[in-house]
């Protein structure tokens, strides 16, 4: 299988924490993407990095990408209860997606 | 900014019926959409990718013959499974790209699929 794994499975924190999310992906990439799913709903696209990006910022995330160790990480600074979701990775590499198994996220107010 | 949107959200059918679900693009043209499966607690699946007025392409393990999909318009694409059994009770999920954006895809909110 293609697909990237992604760990912690799950993770819980209290608000206020960080909390940092590892994407592994086995195929060469354009880019990769991260996405968040509330329970029962669809995709919210949160950031794309690019192949020959190391690290990007939007708001309270953080994304690095290493191309040679094929591997990525979001971080989520000063976590909110809001930000209880599933997060997933979505490498692309032809036109599609393959995603990753994703990292339930559960923040404790 | 894109929207696309899925219908119906949610759809309880019995074992043995067709369901078609529309995913379309309202406010752009989608030259590309793909389909996706979702189990409970997994991640998405890619089903298919479908071009406009071409047939769709099945990813390794999807019975095409169950899954049809119809792109038949820059803003409308359609996946019917037939002859619906339990096991493809699932969350489906469909999105689309635009001409010039590659590899950016723009999601739907999904559909619940409950087979009898």
């Amino acid at each position: 299988s293609q697909q990237g794994e992604e760990d912690p499975q799950a993770l819980s924190i209290q608000e206020g924490e960080n909390a940092t999310m590892n994407c592994s992906y086995k195929t060469s990439i354009n880019n990769l993407q991260w996405y968040r799913q509330n329970s029962g709903r669809g995709l919210v696209h949160l950031i794309l990095i690019r192949s020959n990006e190391r690290e990007k910022h939007s708001g309270r995330l953080r994304v690095t990408l290493d191309t040679s160790k094929k591997s990525s990480s979001l971080l989520i600074t000063a976590s909110r209860a809001a930000d209880t979701a599933s997060y997933f990775c979505a490498t692309a590499f032809t036109d599609k997606l393959i995603f990753g198994t994703g990292t339930r996220l559960q923040v404790f107010p | 900014g894109a929207v696309v949107s899925q219908h119906p959200s949610w759809v309880i059918c019995k074992s043995g019926t067709s369901v078609k679900i529309e995913c379309r693009s309202l406010d752009f043209q989608a030259t590309t959409m793909f389909w996706y499966r979702q189990f409970p607690k997994q991640s998405l699946m890619l089903m298919a990718t479908s071009n406009e007025g071409s047939k769709a392409t099945y990813e390794q393990g999807v019975e095409k013959d169950k899954f049809l999909i119809n792109h038949a318009s820059l803003t409308l694409s359609t996946l019917t499974v037939t002859s619906a059994h339990p096991e493809d009770s699932s969350f489906y999920i469909c999105s689309a790209e635009g001409r010039g954006s590659y590899n950016e895809q723009f999601f739907g909110p999904g559909t619940r699929l409950t087979v009898l």
